[in-house]
């Protein structure tokens, strides 16, 4: 069975503070990887994605994620946060022809000024 | 319009009540998807059609019935629900299996 694992629920960074947010995943096969970002009350935006080729994958907003299939991990990271990035971000896997995506339970950036 | 829309946004309705949830993709996709997100729990799968059939039901109750006319359109009818049924319902939809999902932005239900 396929699962996703955010051990982190809530984080708290300083605007300007470098961000990890950490995502395990355990799947049978060649995962597809992705994180979403949503903000209160709305629907799940791709941030970025990894189906194969280039562990080091760059997304929207600064965003990038690297795959390391020995420790089944893809975490997200930004250099530099900025106050719009206080959200609910969620890792999720999928894969092959699995039309099902599971997600992790989420972790809750909060940005301080 | 582009994208993937759902109405309404929000939604009252008593325990006895019939409503319906709507949602539309213009996206040229050909799986939909109905997830339930409730406060401080996961997102939950519950049912999944390609090309109009359905192809996962994730043993939610019956009073909830989903129906795809089309590869564009999907609903969620609802009848009889709990309080416990208060929630966000989001619809989504991808062009190929296991590929990126393209959300709505949810339908905020809240049952009386």
């Amino acid at each position: 069975a396929q699962s996703v694992t955010q051990p982190d629920i809530h984080i708290t960074v300083s605007e300007g503070a470098s961000l990890e947010l950490r995502c395990n995943y355990s799947y049978g096969a060649t995962p597809y990887l992705f994180w979403y970002v949503q903000s209160p009350g709305q629907g799940l935006q791709l941030l970025l994605k990894y189906f194969s080729g280039d562990t080091l994958v760059q997304g929207i907003k600064g965003f990038e994620a690297e795959f390391k299939r020995s420790q089944s991990s893809f975490n997200l990271r930004k250099p530099s946060v900025h106050w719009s990035d206080a959200a609910e971000y969620f890792c999720a896997v999928g894969g092959g022809s699995n039309y099902k995506l599971t997600f992790g339970k989420g972790t809750l950036l909060t940005v301080n000024p | 319009e582009t994208g993937v829309t759902q109405t309404p946004r929000h939604l009252v309705m008593g325990m006895t009540n019939k409503k319906s949830l709507k949602c539309e993709q213009h996206l040229g996709h050909n799986a939909m998807y109905w997830y339930k997100q409730s406060a401080k729990k996961p997102l939950e799968l519950m049912f999944v059609y390609n090309f109009k059939e359905q192809t996962e039901n994730n043993s939610v109750p019956s009073r909830f019935s989903p129906e795809c006319p089309n590869s564009s359109h999907l609903f969620l009818h609802l009848h009889t629900l709990q309080p416990e049924d208060s929630a966000l319902y989001l619809c989504a939809s991808t062009p190929r299996p296991g590929e990126e999902l393209f959300f709505g932005s949810g339908t905020q239900l809240s049952v009386l």
